[in-house]
């Protein structure tokens, strides 16, 4: 069972936005503004798109955005491409060295 | 440019021990974090630990502790992953990701599929 809890799946269509939301604790999400987004196409490994909540990395399209309330984060995509459809993880700083950092369990985005 | 390659793939039977490799470029090795994660056939991202190349110092998820080992080798600029007592349930892509700061992320290996079988 992971941490940081998102929903199994979302779809959207061409053109569309979607969001994907991350629910965690005052321990994780709540206690820092330091929540990761990563996207992952099957396959393949793991690729930073939204590191401190809303910051993206250069390279990274200005579609993909992060924000942060409380104990919840969300990532939104906008105008829906075709290779936005992939699987889609949260993750949040906790502390350091044993402490580390918690995932949540996924979020497969399918564009129609 | 930054590139974490790690080896192979690896076969184990159940008791074994694995010891996964995972050779930096392209940046300064001993001024970045490194963590390791794995993901389970049609599974979530499991953290397992971090090490510190500057001096070695590790710090592992309480569900590896007395399991897991993470060393550096500052001359080749490589990270190491030990993980013993093997089980069915440890078969899994096994990633090294760098932290440049605060649990970043942002650069991660390719992977290395370990079996229990």
């Amino acid at each position: 069972q992971s941490a940081l809890t998102q929903p199994a799946s979302v779809s959207g269509s061409l053109g569309q936005s979607i969001t994907i939301s991350c629910s965690g604790t005052s321990s994780d999400i709540g206690g820092y503004n330091l929540v990761s987004w990563f996207q992952q196409h099957p396959g393949k490994a793991p690729q930073l798109i939204i590191f401190e909540s809303s910051r993206r990395p250069s390279g990274v399209s200005s579609r993909f955005s992060g924000s942060k309330s409380g104990n919840t984060a969300t990532l939104t995509i906008s105008g829906l491409q075709a290779e936005d459809e992939a699987t889609y993880h949260c993750c949040s700083y906790v502390g350091n060295y044993s402490l580390g950092v918690t995932f949540g369990g996924g979020t497969k985005l399918t564009v129609l | 440019q930054v590139q974490l390659v790690q080896a192979g793939g690896e076969v184990k039977k159940p008791g074994a021990s694995v010891k996964v490799s995972c050779k930096a470029s392209g940046y300064p090795f001993t001024k970045f974090y490194v963590h390791w994660v794995r993901q389970a056939p049609g599974q979530g991202l499991e953290w397992m630990g971090m090490i510190n190349p500057n001096g070695g110092r590790t710090g592992y998820a309480q569900k590896f502790q007395g399991r897991v080992t993470m060393t550096t080798d500052t001359s080749t600029s490589t990270v190491y992953m030990e993980l013993g007592s093997l089980k069915p349930q440890d078969t899994a892509v096994y990633y090294c990701a760098r932290d440049p700061k605060n649990s970043r992320l942002d650069h991660w290996g390719q992977g290395t599929p370990v079996t229990v079988s």
